[in-house]
């Protein structure tokens, strides 16, 4: 246990489905991130949310909706989602914008 | 933009091998950097750091040097064992703004006895 847990650990969706994939920390940090990681790529950074403020997206598609309620809790809204976003979804977060970062043990998520 | 080349695997060893997984980044300025390490089923824990040219981060007899002459940060451990199997990034911490981690697309290792 990392200190950082998501939940589910697999999801299998349809594309027309709605679902949520859930982050929780209790580390006292206040940035959280949401990763995508796809087979012989890079880890991309999806979102960053400081203090519960939004202060990056990259460029990711509008069917992926991050939502940070307070600074425990991160979430990833999921509708209409393609097989090519089939992946583990890492979530992190750190003290500080950038600084060390703990993970979770991600969500795998398979879009059928 | 900032960016990690690491080199590509999967690396298969024996154990009690010498293990070298190298690393190279483009940065502007001279960000932090990191190895970390994902074994099967879980997230990514740091292993190891560095925050400025020269410095060495270890643990768990892993090793790493912060050269600034060719923006390298190549990992190293003297003998391997089965646990060691995993897979590495190595990563770096981009300056100014908006800090973030940028990764490599990491190096598979496994370690037969």
């Amino acid at each position: 246990e990392t200190g950082v847990t998501q939940t589910p650990r697999h999801l299998v969706m349809g594309m027309t489905n709605k679902k949520s994939l859930k982050c929780e920390q209790h580390l006292g940090h206040n940035a959280m991130y949401w990763y995508k990681q796809s087979a012989k790529k890079p880890l991309e950074l999806m979102f960053v949310y400081s203090l519960e403020e939004r202060v990056e997206n990259n460029s990711v598609p509008s069917r992926f909706s991050p939502e940070c309620p307070n600074s425990s809790h991160l979430f990833l809204h999921l509708h209409t989602l393609q097989p090519e976003d089939s992946a583990l979804y890492l979530c992190a977060s750190s003290q500080r914008q950038g600084l060390g970062y703990t993970f979770g043990s991600g969500t795998r998520l398979t879009v059928v | 933009g900032d960016s990690v080349t690491q080199m590509e695997g999967p690396v298969t060893l024996s154990e009690e091998a010498f293990l070298t997984i190298n690393c190279t980044y483009t940065a502007t300025g001279y960000p932090s950097l990191f190895w970390y390490v994902q074994y099967p089923g879980e997230g990514l824990q740091l292993l190891l750091k560095a925050t400025k040219a020269d410095d060495k981060g270890s643990n768990k007899g892993f090793e790493a040097t912060y050269r600034k002459e060719t923006t390298s940060f190549h990992l190293e451990k003297g003998s391997v064992q089965v646990s060691d199997s995993a897979v590495y990034f190595c990563a770096l911490l981009t300056q100014g703004g908006s800090e973030k981690l940028v990764f490599g697309k990491g190096t598979k290792l496994t370690v037969n006895p």
